[in-house]
């Protein structure tokens, strides 16, 4: 089946732009978490969502991200006023059930703030 | 102090040797563990859970200790193909990725 879709796959924007990040995850999955990955660094937890609503916020950088996710199913992180410390992968995953499941990752957006 | 520790490795092996990783956690109220890994640029690949009573799956064995809060991976002949950083998960309502431990299968 259709695993874990995100997009766009590489996104190089000027610094002070926004820019919003979508993921679809898998059909019928109802947490989806978002991170980033920083080049030769470890997983940076961002957001976690059980259906629409987000539990877990608590790894939002600061205000100038956000997310949120709609009809229990494609989210969207949204970074305004990029700064070139957001430059990173950010990966999207989704598991079947409560936040004890296992995940599965969307192949990331490249995101590169010149 | 990390909430989940991992070696970061490099750990340089030939072929078909055996290696094992370790990786501990500290919050006691974690619940579900896994192993991830990853490839270089690519994202993380679910490679097993793992289970108190310990599991296999083919050359690959993971076990989770409790008491001492720690969990292994043991490859066992391994190939090329193995080589990729390796990530431990542990899960209290929130997962918590450690860092990965890279391996490096050498011919």
């Amino acid at each position: 089946g259709a695993g874990v879709s995100q997009s766009p796959s590489n996104k190089v924007t000027e610094k002070g732009k926004d820019v919003e990040l979508r993921c679809d995850p898998i059909s019928g999955h109802t947490a989806l978490y978002w991170y980033r990955q920083s080049l030769g660094q470890g997983l940076e937890f961002l957001i976690y969502f059980q259906g629409n609503s987000a539990p877990d916020k608590s790894g939002l950088p600061s205000d100038r991200f956000s997310a949120e996710r709609t009809g229990g199913s494609v989210s969207t992180l949204t970074i305004q006023r990029t700064q070139q410390e957001d430059s990173a992968v950010y990966l999207c995953a989704s598991s079947p059930g409560g936040a004890l499941d296992e995940q599965y990752f969307g192949p990331g957006t490249r995101l590169t703030v010149t | 102090r990390k909430e989940v520790e991992q070696d970061p490795g490099p750990f340089n092996v030939p072929e078909g040797a055996t290696v094992a990783f370790n990786c501990t956690y500290s919050n006691s109220a974690s619940q579900s563990f896994f192993w991830y890994r990853q490839d270089c640029r690519k994202e993380p690949k679910l490679l097993m859970s793992v289970y108190s009573s310990g599991n296999e799956d083919g050359r690959f064995t993971a076990q989770l200790n409790r008491a001492s809060q720690y969990i292994s991976l043991l490859i066992r002949d391994s190939k090329l193909s193995d080589s990729a950083t390796y990530l431990c998960v542990t899960n209290a309502g929130k997962s918590t990725f450690g860092d990965g431990t890279t391996l490096t299968v050498k011919p």
